[in-house]
């Protein structure tokens, strides 16, 4: 069976401070991981990684893959209140393109 | 581009009667539209994969009777939660894809279900 595994669970940090969260995998015919950014609906799309070690960039968010040890990291810097939102990794396996989320980790960002 | 509908965005329904929730691809055809549930605090979980005009293909534990999801067309897409009950509460979102190779899912808003 497919897994997707994030943490931490869930964090809180003051503004300004640097945070790293982490998503590891095993699944069986991987193809990208993707992540993505949840407030009060529906998730709003992030990153999708298909390659090791090729860092993607927007804004203070960036992320990366090693298809080695089968992990990724999303690292915001500067955080702010707005960052404050779920942050789900989901994990494309097979022909199909099913998509496997993480539990999500829940990040609060106060003042 | 790229927007995904879903309606009603929030229903509540008395136990037993049955609830259609729609996802439609505004401005592209959808080769395949993916339906997930979220309960709360926890992550989304795919029910189903459905391609246009073919049976949808069921995750483990999902019953398809109870959940009839039907891919009509390229842009629509519907979940029908039959007989529904209190344990079916959940926040039901669909995602469409134009395109495999590409790996991009767009996710539609989202359907807050609440059955009494």
């Amino acid at each position: 069976e497919d897994k997707v595994v994030q943490s931490p669970l869930s964090l809180v940090v003051h503004e300004g401070d640097t945070v790293t969260l982490n998503c590891s995998y095993e699944v069986t015919n991987f193809r990208s991981l993707l992540w993505y950014k949840q407030e009060k609906k529906a998730p709003t799309f992030l990153f999708m990684l298909t390659s090791s070690g090729i860092e993607k960039k927007s804004g203070r968010l960036s992320s990366i893959l090693d298809k080695k040890e089968l992990f990724s990291i999303l690292n915001i810097t500067a955080t702010q209140t707005g960052d404050s939102a779920i942050y789900l990794c989901a994990v494309i396996t097979g022909t199909a393109s099913k998509l496997t989320f993480g539990t999500g980790t829940r990040l609060q960002v106060t003042l | 581009g790229a927007v995904v509908s879903q309606h009603p965005s929030w229903v509540i329904c008395k136990s037993g009667t049955s609830v259609k929730i729609e996802c439609r691809s505004l401005d592209f055809q959808a080769t395949t539209m993916f339906w997930y549930r979220q309960f709360p605090k926890q992550s989304l979980m795919l029910m189903a994969t459905s391609n246009e005009g073919s049976k949808a293909t069921y995750e483990q534990g999902v019953e398809k009777d109870k959940f009839l999801i039907n891919h009509a067309s390229l842009t629509l897409s519907t979940l029908t939660v039959t007989s529904a009950h209190p344990e079916d509460s959940s926040f039901y979102i669909c995602s469409a894809s134009r395109d495999r190779a590409r790996n991009e899912q767009f996710f539609g808003p989202g359907t807050r279900l609440t059955v009494l």
